[in-house]
């Protein structure tokens, strides 16, 4: 199947500080990246949905000066969390969409686990 | 009311036996639907899509009741590394097609 990969799997940063993490599609063109956030015993919640070339569409209760999605390319959607905090602390997976003949497939990444301290 | 309901379990079942997973979805315009399988603190991973006729996939069998607005998923001959949340999502086809997941159902397999 179709590969995605997340960059950092992991990051522990201060209280105040900015975090990037990136997404990508490595085998395949995504128009489509889905921003999701999970946390600990709850299910994923979609963010935001990230269109190449265009601005992104949150979710109801997600601020988007704080949550700043970039698609730059058919391949990567990046997402920075600025001024974390510990509230913050989740398992963002970002899935990037392809379509196979008449229907849509998504396809996670491994996830990032921020914590925030 | 969530979109997506499930019971979050544990299901605690001994190998070999058959156990049962049922999800309820609120939104009548969701098309596609799926069960994906995760594994703590691991992303989500597709099991399989469920179809309205049902479908099989080795000691996995999916059920579709969209009058209902009902899916199910049996696992029969469970083994060990079958314990993990199972993941009841729904999706909509057009327009805003990000799936919409339940809460899991925890699955833990005992020797």
């Amino acid at each position: 199947g179709a590969v995605v990969s997340q960059h950092p799997s992991r990051v522990i940063c201060k209280s105040g500080t900015s975090v990037k993490i990136e997404c990508r599609s490595l085998d395949f063109q995504a128009t489509t990246m889905f921003w999701y956030r999970q946390f600990p015993k709850k299910s994923l919640m979609l963010m935001a949905t990230s269109n190449e070339g265009s601005k992104a569409t949150y979710e109801q209760g997600v601020e988007k000066d704080k949550f700043l999605i970039n698609h730059a390319s058919l391949t990567l959607s990046t997402l920075t969390v600025t001024s974390a905090h510990p509230e913050d602390s989740s398992f963002y997976i970002c899935s990037a969409e392809t379509r196979q003949r008449s229907s849509y497939e998504q396809y996670f990444g491994p996830g990032t686990r921020l914590t925030v301290t | 009311r969530k979109e997506v309901e499930q019971d979050p379990g544990p299901f605690n079942v001994p190998e070999g036996a058959t156990v049962a997973f049922n999800c309820t979805y609120s939104n009548s315009a969701s098309q596609s639907f799926f069960w994906y399988r995760q594994d703590c603190r691991k992303e989500p991973k597709l099991l399989m899509s469920v179809y309205s006729s049902g479908n099989e996939d080795g000691r996995f069998t999916a059920q579709l009741n969209r009058a209902s607005q009902y899916i199910s998923l049996l696992i029969r001959d469970s083994k060990l590394s079958d314990s993990a949340t199972y993941l009841c999502v729904v999706r909509r086809d057009t327009g805003r097609r990000a799936l919409t997941f339940g809460s899991g159902t925890r699955l833990q397999v005992q020797p």
